[in-house]
Order: structure tokens, then sequence, then C-alpha cells
């Protein structure tokens, strides 16, 4: 199994650009979450889904968007990219129904000029 | 929502030597409390964590305590050795989503763990 994939694993994107990040595992898992990693912040959460078909915000959603495109997978979307979304991004996935470890992914680098 | 306080934001041991990370929550519904380590350039993993109805929680040379009342929750490793060194998270769910039978993470900020040679 390789757990939880994501592409890329870098990027580098000028102000106004758009781009998705790509996430998908297979364990058949049926929550997915999206968070960013800055320095000293710790993980804040920008969206979740609980189960295939449904998302929700959660700390930090502003200027993103994202897609449960099946059970596997689940994209972020940044429409119009802006300094401050300068970040790592991780992806992870838990079993639902109880209180499961969430197993996350390597982590995009995102760099925004 | 959830808010996760977490203390000291910078450790140095000595290899042998024991640490202790603590972290406070607001939610008293909160009955879920994971940490995690992420070693430099790596995704954070689960070491170890604690339910509500425990009071402490070990796993060789790691161990987790709960105060409900207090709601606070440590981290205690102890004869440290140089590859515990890592950043290491806290985190609590603000609450259980019954109707998707899901849960949130909100994480504290992380404690960065040094252990001296």
């Amino acid at each position: 199994n390789a757990g939880v994939t994501q592409t890329p694993k870098f990027q580098v994107l000028k102000t106004g650009q758009s781009m998705t990040l790509q996430c998908a595992q297979d364990m058949n898992h049926n929550s997915m979450y999206w968070y960013r990693q800055d320095p000293g912040m710790g993980l804040r959460l920008i969206y979740y889904s609980a189960s295939e078909g449904t998302t929700d915000k959660g700390e930090v959603p502003n200027g993103y968007n994202v897609s449960r495109l099946n059970k596997r997978e689940f994209s972020l979307r940044l429409e119009s990219a802006a300094p401050s979304q300068t970040s790592v991004y991780f992806c992870a996935s838990t079993g639902s129904y109880s209180y499961n470890e969430q197993f996350f992914g390597p982590g995009t680098r995102l760099t925004v000029l | 929502g959830e808010n996760v306080e977490q203390h000291p934001s910078t450790l140095s041991v000595q290899e042998g030597d024991s640490a202790v990370i603590k972290c406070t929550y607001s939610d008293s519904a909160s009955n879920y409390f994971p940490w995690y380590k992420q070693e430099l350039g790596k995704r954070p993993q689960l070491i170890i964590d604690i339910r509500s109805n425990v009071g402490e929680k070990k796993d060789q040379r790691i161990a987790v305590t709960l105060n409900k009342t207090a709601k606070h929750f440590s981290l205690h490793i102890t004869e440290t050795q140089p590859e515990d060194s890592a950043v290491y998270f806290c985190a609590a769910p603000p609450e259980w989503d019954s109707g998707a039978g899901s849960y949130q993470l909100t994480f504290g900020k992380g404690t960065k763990l040094s252990v001296i040679p």
C-alpha cells in the first residue's frame, strides 16, 4: 500500500496563478483533510471531507476550494495564488466512526512569488 | 471552537534525560488526545494517543497523561535518544460529527525537541 500520496512535491507560482494540489489514499478511508503548515503555527485545517460527496470548511478556508472526486481522491485548488499562501500543504486521511489515526501524505511545498 | 496551547515551543535535553511537553485545551467535550511527531522534512506521524476514559497510557519510552478536570495533557519521553529530536504536536478534536461519523483536529503550535548527545 502506498498510503497517502500527494502531487506535486514542490511548486513555485506567481501571484494570481492557479493550481490544483492532488491527494489520493489507498486505505479505503472515508475522511480526508487538507492542512497547511507555516513556521511556528502548527498544522491548520483548510478543508475536510467526512465522506465521498461532502466537504466542509476548516479553520482557514479563504482562498481555497476543494473537490472530493471519489473515495480515494481529494484535491485542493488555489484559484488566484497570493504570497500569503506560501506554505507546506499536507493531505491526511482516516477511517470513520471512531477516533482513528490520521495518516499524512508527504506534503507539497508551495512558494508564491 | 477548540483552542489548543502547547508549551514549551523549544526544548533541549541531554541524551538520557527526560522530556515533558504540556498542552491545554478549551473544549471540555473533547475526549481524544493524539500526539504526532514530525522529523525534519518529513510528514507528521502519530506516536501515541489517549482517550478520556483513562488517565495515563504508556508505550515503551513514551507516555501521555491526561487531566480532564484541568483540561491539560502531557507527553513524557524518558531516556531520550538523538533520534527523538523532532517537532512534536499535540491535538484535540473540537467536536465529533455524529452525522458524518468523522472528526476534526485542532493542533498545538508544536515543540521542537533537541536531544544533545
